[in-house]
């Protein structure tokens, strides 16, 4: 399907291990970013990257660890899970041009519960 | 990243128009003024954003302070699907493409 997808949407995982989320886009474009979304709160940014093999940190990179090898994928991984990290996950996605002020387009989510 | 303040709800009634408010006295003139909406359990998604001049398209209209220390986002005749968090968000021109979310304001459609 064309857009933005998370993968999984649902995911229950234990203090200390290791935790990969999905991000796919189908618009080839340039950039793509990671936030959080604690409960009652706003967004945070994670990390984001602005080309394939090109990352830079966000607010909260702690604990996380991003690589983009090709343009169309983001995986964000955190290495070591604690359950500060228990939040929803959102990957969004924007092209290099100006149009629509760099308009991000966001995933449906990933609900990430650590035990 | 320059900072805005919203107030943290608002309640309307459904085919009134709604005006979200938000300061920002210490943008730059470098800034843009973005609007983004997050719909219950769903991502953000892009409303609107400007610079100086107001600005219209189909989802809402953004009015700009002279001095640009206060923009309002209008929506022309809130319906029950507009019901979400607003987010109103700076965004240097030339900075990086990140976007700064704050608290937002919940509105609420009364049917």
């Amino acid at each position: 399907d064309a857009g933005i997808t998370q993968s999984p949407r649902y995911k229950i995982t234990e203090t200390g291990r290791q935790v990969t989320l999905m991000c796919h886009q189908t618009w080839s474009h340039s950039y793509m970013f990671w936030y959080r979304q604690d409960l009652g709160h706003g967004l945070r940014l994670i990390y984001y990257s602005a080309a394939a093999d090109i990352t830079d940190k966000g607010e909260v990179p702690d604990g996380y660890v991003v690589s983009r090898s090709k343009t169309e994928n983001f995986p964000l991984t955190l290495e070591s899970a604690t359950r500060s990290q228990t939040s929803v996950y959102f990957c969004a996605s924007s092209e290099r041009r100006a149009a629509r002020g760099y308009e991000q387009y966001f995933g449906p989510g990933t609900r990430l519960t650590v035990t | 990243d320059a900072k805005t303040t919203q107030p943290n709800s608002m309640e309307s009634n459904e085919e009134e128009p709604v005006h979200l408010p938000c300061n920002h006295s210490t943008i730059s003139g470098t800034d843009y003024i973005h609007w983004y909406r997050q719909l219950p359990s769903q991502g953000p998604e892009y409303v609107i954003h400007g610079l100086t001049s107001n600005v219209n398209n189909r989802m809402a209209s953004l009015a700009i302070a002279e001095d640009r220390k206060s923009s309002t986002l209008i929506l022309h005749r809130a319906t029950l699907r507009d019901a979400a968090v607003y987010y109103c968000i700076l965004r240097d021109t030339w900075g990086a493409q990140k976007l700064v979310f704050g608290q937002g304001t919940r509105l609420t459609i009364n049917p």
